[in-house]
């Protein structure tokens, strides 16, 4: 199992330029986070899916997009970059709570990506 | 709404010295709470976690947790600290239903001294 896979690992971005940041796992989780790290701050939630088609904002979405046609895959989508999301993107998956009908599960985590924009 | 606060942001220790990482939290029902460490440039692995049930949590590595209800604490403790336990520890809470909602402190940053 490769678990959760993350690229570009690093991405140098001009302001109002768009990516994508690729996020893929192979565990059949049916949650997929995004959370960005910013020094003194921790990780915050950017948006986060409960199952493919299905996903909804965390606590910090504006200049985010995503999209989650499959279960393995959750992309994140910047429009128009801008200095303000420099910083390092962590993307998520856990097991649904439902499908196991225990509270007991872990989310992992995939090895980070590292965005600068000048 | 929920919060989590790390009250020291870094931490200095000898290694073999005791360690004790504080974590507050604030909700109020009970919380699911983690603590996370990240070493250099990697991402993050879950030390150990506390959904119910015996409020004392043993995890990897030699780490333990104590959930304290009447404090809203769940402290991270080590007897003896390794100089590899060099690394930044975030405490983490979520909630029924939403653990993958994670709420994360802004972390303490750990040194270890030879």
């Amino acid at each position: 199992n490769a678990g959760v896979t993350q690229t570009p690992k690093f991405q140098v971005l001009k302001t109002g330029q768009s990516m994508t940041l690729q996020c893929a796992q192979d565990m059949n989780h049916e949650y997929m986070s995004w959370y960005r790290q910013d020094p003194g701050m921790g990780l915050r939630l950017i948006h986060y899916s409960v199952g493919a088609g299905i996903t909804d904002q965390g606590e910090v979405p504006n200049g985010y997009n995503v999209s989650r046609s499959t279960t393995e895959d959750f992309p994140l989508r910047l429009l128009s970059a801008a200095p303000s999301q420099t910083s390092v993107y962590f993307c998520a998956s856990s097991y649904s709570r439902l499908l196991l009908q225990v509270v007991n599960t872990e989310a992992f985590f995939g090895q980070g990506t590292r965005l600068t924009v000048v | 709404a929920q919060s989590v606060t790390q009250p020291d942001i870094h931490i200095t220790v000898s290694e073999g010295a005791s360690l004790e990482l504080r974590c507050n939290y604030s909700y109020g029902a009970t919380p699911y709470l983690f603590w996370y460490v990240q070493s250099p440039g990697q991402g993050l692995q879950l030390l150990l976690k506390y959904f119910s049930g015996d409020t004392l949590v043993q995890g990897i590595k030699g780490f333990e947790a104590e959930f304290k209800r009447s404090q809203s604490s769940f402290n991270l403790r080590k007897p003896s600290v390794h100089w590899s336990d060099a690394a930044e520890y975030f405490c983490a809470t979520g909630r029924l239903g939403g653990y993958n909602k994670l709420i994360f402190g802004a972390g303490t940053r750990l040194a270890v001294h030879p």
